[in-house]
């Protein structure tokens, strides 16, 4: 089992929909865990952290699930500028500090 | 502030050169790290640097591929003899430090071998 996994899609949606995202995580010591956006041939920017209490920005709903070894990304009313590539990291901490990216999940917004 | 930088933005050279690709990285972050993007892949880790020390060098490619950081600041990451796999773009992130930190990334590298 890989250590970080997405769904790699495309999620294609109309504007206004919601949409959710999970990434699931393979080492229960994992201590941190991010959600970042990838436009097409541009670097990773931060889109959010994911707290144990959640997280929300906006449109945008950060959820963690320790119990299943999860995360979630919730983005409602979808825009066209949203799409992008969702790609989820997790920082297993205790002693390696090598984030573990996940391949991420392509959404496609259309009109 | 300033983000992290890189350079150069686009890279061409020949198989078999030597190519140097630079990382500023944003002003009192400690941790650097860099990784390897392919065409439609995802990001592949190469190393860390926590101040000028790179305590974990396993994700280099290969023995052509090495890395070092001056003055807890800038770093180059160096691949000798070039080859057409080694086509990617490349990409700095630095972090306030290692561990819970979120990173934050430069523009990247484009390099083509040809």
């Amino acid at each position: 089992r890989k250590e970080v996994e997405q769904d790699p899609g495309p999620f294609n949606v109309p504007e206004g929909a919601t949409v959710a995202f999970n990434c699931t995580y393979s080492n229960s010591a994992s201590q941190s865990f991010f959600w970042y956006r990838q436009d097409c041939r541009k670097e990773p920017k931060l889109l959010m952290s994911v707290y144990s209490s959640g997280n929300e920005d906006g449109r945008f709903t950060a959820q963690l699930n320790r119990a299943s070894q999860y995360i979630s990304l919730l983005i409602r009313d979808s825009k066209l500028s949203d799409s992008a590539t969702y790609l989820c990291v997790v920082n297993i901490g205790g002693g390696s500090y090598i984030p573990t990216f996940g391949r991420g999940t392509s959404l496609i917004v259309h009109p | 502030g300033a983000g992290v930088s890189q350079s150069p933005s686009n890279k061409v050279t020949e198989k078999g050169k030597d190519v140097e690709l630079r990382c500023d990285p944003i002003s009192g972050h400690t941790a650097l790290y860099w990784y390897r993007q392919s065409l439609g892949q995802g990001l592949e880790f190469l190393i860390y640097f926590q101040g000028n020390s790179a305590p974990d060098k396993s994700g280099l490619p290969s023995d052509r591929f090495s890395a070092e950081r001056t003055g807890g600041s800038v770093s180059t990451l160096t691949i000798q003899r070039t080859q057409q796999e080694d086509s990617a773009v490349y990409l700095c992130a630095s972090s306030l430090g290692t561990g819970n930190y979120e990173q934050y990334f430069g523009p990247g590298t484009r390099l083509t071998v040809t």
